[in-house]
């Protein structure tokens, strides 16, 4: 059974700072990685995908993927009261299905 | 407007009634999916198909089935409605191209409740 576990939270950061979610997964076949924000009642909307070791960063958020550790990490800068969400990481394995972790949910306190 | 619709937004339904749930996309992806989200229990996968000719069994089918009229099209059938299905249900998209990376797209959800 692949497994994708994420902390629950909730994680609560002061606005403006660094806020660091994380995931680990069971299979070390996977290849692919993402992160979804889901505000309450909405869709997830993707924010981040990654592919190789190493990190990625798409303005205020850089996503970083260690392969060896099976380790898959959301850092979001400078963190705004709307950045308040649940964050889902999902892992796909060889184009198959996609695997969601349970979420992680963030709040950002003015 | 939206890449991924979902019809209805919100159904209530009694205990036993057949009910579809629809969605359509006009993304071109080749594979769609069905999910359910119960609180604390994350997203789980029903039903998928990577075609319009494939169509697959998730994690949680049972009760559930699928149609796939079209390549845009994919619908999700509760034969006989129980209050343990009431949950938000989400369709979503990926396109089969590695060069997409597999990522996968959601519809706004609909909102199911069985009494």
């Amino acid at each position: 059974q692949k497994e994708v576990e994420q902390n629950s939270g909730p994680l609560s950061v002061p606005e403006g700072a660094i806020a660091s979610l994380n995931c680990t997964y069971s299979d070390r076949g996977s290849q692919s990685f993402f992160w979804y924000r889901q505000y309450s009642g909405k869709s997830p909307e993707l924010i981040m995908s990654i592919y190789s070791n190493g990190d990625k960063e798409d303005g205020r958020f850089t996503a970083q993927l260690n392969k060896a550790s099976q380790y898959v990490s959301l850092l979001i800068r400078d963190s705004q009261p709307s950045d308040s969400a649940t964050y889902l990481c999902a892992v796909n394995w060889y184009g198959q299905n996609f695997v969601f972790g349970p979420g992680t949910r963030l709040s950002v306190l003015p | 407007d939206a890449d991924v619709t979902q019809t209805p937004r919100n159904r209530i339904t009694k205990t036993g009634k057949r009910i579809m749930l629809e969605c359509s996309q006009t993304k071109g992806h080749d594979r769609m999916y069905w999910y359910r989200q119960d609180p604390g229990l994350g997203l789980r996968l029903i039903y998928y198909s990577f075609d319009v000719k494939d169509i697959n069994k998730g994690e949680i089918s049972d009760g559930y089935s699928v149609s796939r009229q079209a390549q845009a099209k994919f619908s999700l059938s509760l034969e006989s409605a129980i209050p343990n299905q009431t949950a938000l249900y989400f369709c979503a998209t990926s396109d089969s191209l590695r060069t997409g990376g597999y990522e996968q797209y959601f519809g706004p959800g609909t909102r199911l409740t069985v009494t």
